[in-house]
């Protein structure tokens, strides 16, 4: 079945620091992910897209079909980073494509 | 564009209550998405319109949710009856042409069933 998993709830990392947001997913065809924030008190967005290989707001994420990851990377948080972030799994099913989300994860980036 | 309006932003009710919650999609967008939001299970997907045509239901609940789209500028979800469980964050989402994967949201209709 199709599916899109992101094992951390939270993710706290301090300014300045490193952050990985993972994703994995199960898709028996050629895979199309999206990545979609949160920010507080703000509406779900797209941020980025794997097949447009771009970096937004310094985040970027690569497909990797042998480990089935799309893991979300950034390589110095910024306080403004802070806010749920959603892999999200495009499903092509003919008439009935739909877009499957990840339960999410809280990037909390600390001062 | 002000973007998708969903109303109201948040709803307080009794159990067994009716709720309705509407969505004024993207002018010119023709697929729209209720999805509901927990803390449990993420974003999951109800209902999608295509054209105004109902896609694909298979993420509603059960038969207490139903929902419309009588033209391309409206739709509604309705519980009836509601239920503590259903108590969550609902979002309409609307895009142009469902294929490419960019939704955009609403601000979301906050519920509560007491």
């Amino acid at each position: 079945a199709q599916r899109v998993t992101q094992p951390e709830k939270l993710l706290s990392v301090f300014k300045g620091a490193p952050v990985e947001l993972k994703c994995n997913y199960s898709y028996s065809g050629s895979p199309e992910l999206f990545w979609y924030v949160q920010y507080s008190r703000q509406r779900l967005q797209l941020l980025l897209r794997h097949i447009s290989r771009e970096s937004i707001k310094g985040f970027t994420a690569d497909l990797n079909k042998g480990e089935t990851s799309f893991h979300l990377k950034k390589p110095f948080a910024q306080e403004e980073d802070s806010a749920m972030y959603y892999c999200a799994l495009l499903n092509y099913g003919g008439a009935t494509n739909k877009l499957i989300f990840g339960t999410g994860t809280l990037l909390a980036v600390q001062p | 564009d002000a973007g998708v309006i969903q109303s109201p932003r948040h709803e307080v009710t009794e159990m067994g209550q009716e709720v309705t919650l509407r969505c004024k999609p993207i002018s010119g967008h023709n697929s729209l998405f209720w999805y509901r939001q927990t803390m449990m299970r993420g974003l999951e997907l109800l209902i999608y319109f295509n054209n105004n045509v109902p896609i694909d239901d298979s993420g509603m609940p059960e038969d207490r949710f139903s929902a419309k789209m009588p033209n391309a500028s409206f739709s509604t979800l309705k519980i009836q009856p509601s239920e503590p469980r259903d108590s969550a964050v609902y979002f309409c989402a609307s895009s142009f042409g469902a294929r490419f994967g960019e939704l955009f949201f609403g601000e979301g209709s906050r519920l509560t069933v007491l």
